[in-house]
């Protein structure tokens, strides 16, 4: 089936310590793209990508980092710079050329001990 | 400064009635309005979307409808059942000739079907 798979689904966080959020998509994509989500504020950018070794900033990128080493794959990391982590994380991809259409992923839900 | 308002918050409605959801942007280098619809731990999907040279959209039950001039646009649901009851986020990109921008979101409406 093709998707977009993100794992784990419920990761927990210690004080001071970075984690790494898996997004892996088999629709051959271009563009991938990272999202927080908080009750009662929708959805919010944290970085998105166009192409392998390429990323953009969103809104809310402070305290997190990303890396596109291939064109399926798109790891977001929760750094201890993040205070607040504990939000419901989207992975979104699209195709280049077509409407902005995203598919996303069933999200991870990062708690911190 | 959010660019994209939503209204109501949350919203009930009885079953075969009709939902309306209401959205305002303020960026007008907005060009592609999506509305995306999530059940509860799950991750949005696309429902319906519509760009600013179009007035209106059916899909179904689903219709956008959409002011240019007020910089608004609202989702319609006809004949709403209670398999409709989910979170609908409407949202906003400059989507740049099929670029792939970021989507701007509303904060999201919590809509309840009532049986």
């Amino acid at each position: 089936d093709g998707g977009i798979t993100q794992s784990p689904k419920y990761l927990f966080r210690k004080e001071g310590q970075n984690v790494t959020l898996s997004c892996e998509q088999n629709l051959n994509h271009d563009a991938m793209y990272w999202y927080r989500q908080d009750p009662g504020q929708g959805l919010r950018l944290i970085y998105y990508s166009q192409i392998v070794n390429d990323f953009q900033k969103g809104d809310i990128a402070e305290g997190y980092s990303v890396s596109r080493e291939k064109k399926e794959s798109f790891p977001l990391t929760v750094t201890s710079a993040q205070k607040n982590p504990t939000a419901f994380y989207l992975c979104a991809s699209s195709i280049l050329g077509v409407e902005n259409i995203q598919y996303f992923g069933a999200g991870t839900r990062l708690s911190v001990l | 400064q959010q660019q994209v308002k939503q209204s109501p918050q949350s919203l009930i409605v009885q079953k075969g009635g009709i939902s309306i959801i209401n959205c305002a942007y303020e960026n007008t280098a907005f060009d592609y309005f999506p509305w995306y619809q999530q059940f509860p731990g799950k991750g949005p999907a696309l429902l319906i979307a519509i760009r600013p040279d179009v007035s209106e959209k059916k899909e179904g039950r689903f219709t956008i409808s959409f002011n240019k001039s007020a910089k608004q646009f609202s989702l319609h649901i006809m004949d709403s059942q209670p398999g409709d009851s989910a979170t609908y986020f409407c949202a906003a990109s400059t989507d740049s000739g099929g670029g792939a921008d970021g989507l701007t979101f509303g904060k999201g409406t919590h809509l309840i079907i009532q049986p």
